[in-house]
């Protein structure tokens, strides 16, 4: 249980490309679903937090109008990178919880982003 | 602020060899301590939660140990199949996000 599927996995494109990335969880629905980044050898830095129907929160620093995130249903959100630029390449994972407080999340495969 | 720090940044066993892996953490107020493992190029994958000092829980190799300062994951008799990086999180009260360490990297040789 408790599988979370992201998509795509891998994404190579051109500067200036925006790129859409999905999160679906598939076997439950998802109250609130996260995103983050990880940079090699690093730690999940997280960026948003989206609750269905609702605005996602931005950790700061991370631009809204970078990265938008639409949480449109119980198990969907989605983050769409707009106009990448190489320092915008970096491994994209999303996570997702059911319930609130302290349930653990389940995180997707994450997607590799490469800007050329 | 709720800080997480994991050691050793990088661990190389042989296979058979148990060790352990220690996440310290400062944070006011936990509310949950979550073990994951991570796979090159994929996801974390959920391992353990533990909520209070004293809670332990076990899952084939590995038991994760928690106190009021810090966290063990102790793996016995590793294989080489559970060479991954190890990652620790804290989540503190009040529904805030988790905080992740930097994880441990171990390999375990055959």
């Amino acid at each position: 249980g408790a599988v979370v599927s992201q998509h795509p996995s891998r994404v190579i494109c051109k500067s200036g490309t925006s790129v859409k990335i999905e999160c679906r969880s598939l076997d439950f629905q998802a109250t609130t679903m996260f995103w983050y980044r990880q940079f090699p050898k690093k730690s999940l830095m997280l960026m948003a937090t989206s609750n269905e129907g609702s605005k996602a929160t931005y950790e700061q620093g991370v631009e809204k109008d970078k990265f938008l995130i639409n949480h449109a249903s119980l198990t969907l959100s989605t983050l769409t990178v707009t106009s990448a630029h190489p320092e915008d390449s970096s491994f994209y994972i999303c996570s997702a919880i059911v319930g609130g407080g302290n349930q653990p999340q389940h995180f997707g495969d994450g997607t590799r982003l490469s800007i050329l | 602020e709720d800080q997480v720090t994991q050691s050793p940044e990088a661990l190389r066993l042989q296979e058979g060899e148990s060790s352990s892996l220690n996440c310290s953490y400062t944070v006011s107020g936990l509310r949950g301590l979550f073990w994951y493992r991570q796979d090159p190029g994929k996801g974390p994958e959920f391992l353990f939660t533990l909520y209070s000092a004293g809670e332990e829980k076990e899952k084939e190799r590995l038991k994760a140990t928690l106190t009021k300062k810090e966290s063990f994951l102790h793996i016995t008799a590793p294989k080489p199949e559970d060479s991954a990086t190890y990652l620790c999180a804290v989540q503190a009260r009040g529904n805030t996000p988790l905080v992740f360490g930097k994880g441990t990297r171990l390999s375990v040789i055959a």
